[in-house]
């Protein structure tokens, strides 16, 4: 089945306690990208990746990282995670450059830093 | 000014009513997105449109490239197609960006 994995679905963590949202696809895409949602402000993108090693910032960019060392796998690093990350994290894929095809979505992780 | 606006934010309505959710943009683009995000939090592509009309179901989604405008419209509506709709667009002048609507949250009852 195709499909956009995202890991944990929940995570509760401290503040400066480093941690990995994950995410893998098995669609062989070439775009992946990162979102968080918060309410009322709906979905900002944070980083996107266009293909193997190539990143680049989105809107809300500070305080995250990434890295695409493969095609399949996109993760979402907090280095030093801050109670203003806590939020509704997205990660999406799809085949070709941005809007001109279909967007598949994980089914989010919900971090709250206290 | 957000460069994508939704109409309305939220949205209450009877079983059968036909909904309209409407989208409009202040930049050129070559593609629109229409999603839809249940309680649950996941997030479903429903139409990508870059003219015209689409349909998929009880689903029809337009867009109106002069206006600067589209509709995502549900007949027969019934209380599973409550939901947060989100509208998307890709600028034209932009290989990989999409620009968010905040949503319309959609209540059906029963």
């Amino acid at each position: 089945e195709a499909q956009v994995t995202q890991n944990p679905r929940y995570l509760i963590t401290v503040t400066g306690k480093k941690l990995t949202v994950t995410c893998s696809q098995n669609m062989n895409h070439e775009y992946m990208s990162w979102y968080r949602q918060d309410p009322g402000l709906g979905l900002r993108q944070i980083y996107y990746s266009m293909n193997v090693e190539v990143t680049d910032k989105g809107d809300v960019p500070e305080g995250y990282k990434v890295s695409r060392k493969e095609k399949r796998n996109f993760p979402l690093i907090l280095e030093s995670p801050s109670p203003n990350q806590t939020s509704l994290y997205f990660c999406a894929s799809n085949p070709g450059p941005g809007g001109n095809s279909p967007l598949h979505f994980g089914n989010g992780t919900r971090l709250t830093v206290t | 000014k957000n460069e994508v606006e939704q109409s309305p934010q939220n949205l209450t309505a009877q079983e059968g009513e036909f909904i309209t959710i409407n989208c409009s943009y202040s930049v050129g683009i070559s593609a629109l997105h229409w999603l839809q995000q249940h309680p649950g939090g996941g997030i479903v592509s429903l139409f990508m449109l870059s003219s015209g009309k689409k349909k998929h179901g009880r689903l029809i989604a337009t867009i109106n490239i002069q206006e600067k405008h589209s509709s995502l419209h549900i007949t027969a509506s019934h209380p599973r197609d409550s939901a947060v709709y989100i509208c998307a667009v890709r600028r034209a002048d932009s290989n990989y960006q999409l620009i968010w609507g905040a949503g319309t949250k959609l209540i059906i009852k029963p």
